[in-house]
C-alpha cells in the first residue's frame, strides 16, 4: 500500500527565489490537499482539490502562491519570490470524498 | 468561530502511566467532525480516530480511548499503559464532513520515558 508521497523532502532557497512541490497522493483518492505547518503548530489548511477542480483556497494563500492539479493524479505547489516567512513543513494530504485524510511526509522548505 | 484548543503543550510522562490529552472545541454547526491524529518524529501525520457530532459514544481500541462529551464541547484522548513509542504529538481536529478541510489544534507533545 504506498502511501502519499511528497517530493522534495528538504528544499532551501534564497529569498526571491521561486520553488516547486510535488505530491502523489494515494491512487484511488480523489481529494488532494495542500497544509502549511510551522514549528510548534498544528498545521493550517491552504487549498484542495477535488479531482481537477480547485475547490477552496484558504486568504492565508497569497498571489505567490499557485497550486495544480492538471490530470487529477498528482498535485504542485508552487511558491513564487520567496521569502523567509514561507519558511515551514508544508504538508500534503489526501482522501476519498467522504474518507479521513491521509498525510505525507511533507517537504520543509527553509528561506534563507 | 471554529476553533479546537489543546491546552497541554507538552505533557511528560514514565512509561506504563495512563495518559489524557485534552481537546476543546469552538464551533456553532450542530454537525461537525472530531479528529484525532498523531505526529511521530517522522513528521508524518496518521489518522487515529472520527468521531461525528451526534454519537457520544466513547470508544476504545486497544491501549487507546476516546472520551466526547458535547455537553462541554470536548473530545480527550487517553492512552492506557503509555509506552515509548507512543511518544509524538497529538493533533485534535474539528471538520464539517467525514472527510475535507480540518481545522487543528496546536498539538500536545508526549514524551513517554523508559
Amino acid at each position: 500500500d504506498t502511501g502519499v508521497s511528497q517530493n522534495p523532502r528538504h528544499k532551501i532557497t534564497k529569498r526571491g527565489q521561486n520553488v516547486t512541490f510535488r505530491c502523489d497522493p494515494i491512487s484511488e483518492h480523489n481529494r488532494l490537499y495542500w497544509y502549511r505547518q510551522t514549528l510548534g503548530q498544528g498545521p493550517e489548511f491552504l487549498t484542495y482539490f477535488q479531482n481537477e477542480a480547485q475547490l477552496e483556497k484558504s486568504r492565508l494563500l497569497s498571489d505567490r502562491f499557485s497550486a495544480e492539479r492538471p490530470k487529477g493524479s498528482f498535485s504542485t505547489l508552487e511558491i513564487q519570490r520567496t521569502e523567509q516567512g514561507d519558511s515551514a513543513m508544508y504538508l500534503c494530504a489526501s482522501s476519498l470524498i467522504q474518507g479521513p485524510l491521509h498525510f505525507g511526509n511533507g517537504t520543509r522548505l527553509t528561506v534563507t | 468561530a471554529q476553533k479546537v484548543t489543546q491546552a497541554q503543550t507538552e505533557i511528560s510522562v514514565v512509561e506504563k502511566e495512563d495518559v489524557t490529552l485534552d481537546c476543546v472545541y469552538e464551533t456553532r454547526d450542530t454537525t461537525y467532525y472530531l479528529f484525532w491524529y498523531k505526529q511521530p518524529p517522522s513528521g508524518e501525520l496518521v489518522f487515529l480516530i472520527r468521531r461525528n457530532s451526534f454519537d457520544e459514544q466513547n470508544e476504545i481500541s486497544g491501549r487507546y480511548s476516546w472520551n466526547f462529551q458535547k455537553s462541554t464541547s470536548s473530545f480527550n484522548f487517553t492512552i492506557t499503559a503509555s509506552q515509548v513509542v507512543d511518544s509524538a504529538v497529538y493533533f485534535c481536529a474539528l471538520g464539517y464532513n467525514q472527510g475535507g478541510k480540518l481545522i487543528f489544534g496546536q498539538g500536545t507533545e508526549l514524551s513517554v520515558k523508559p
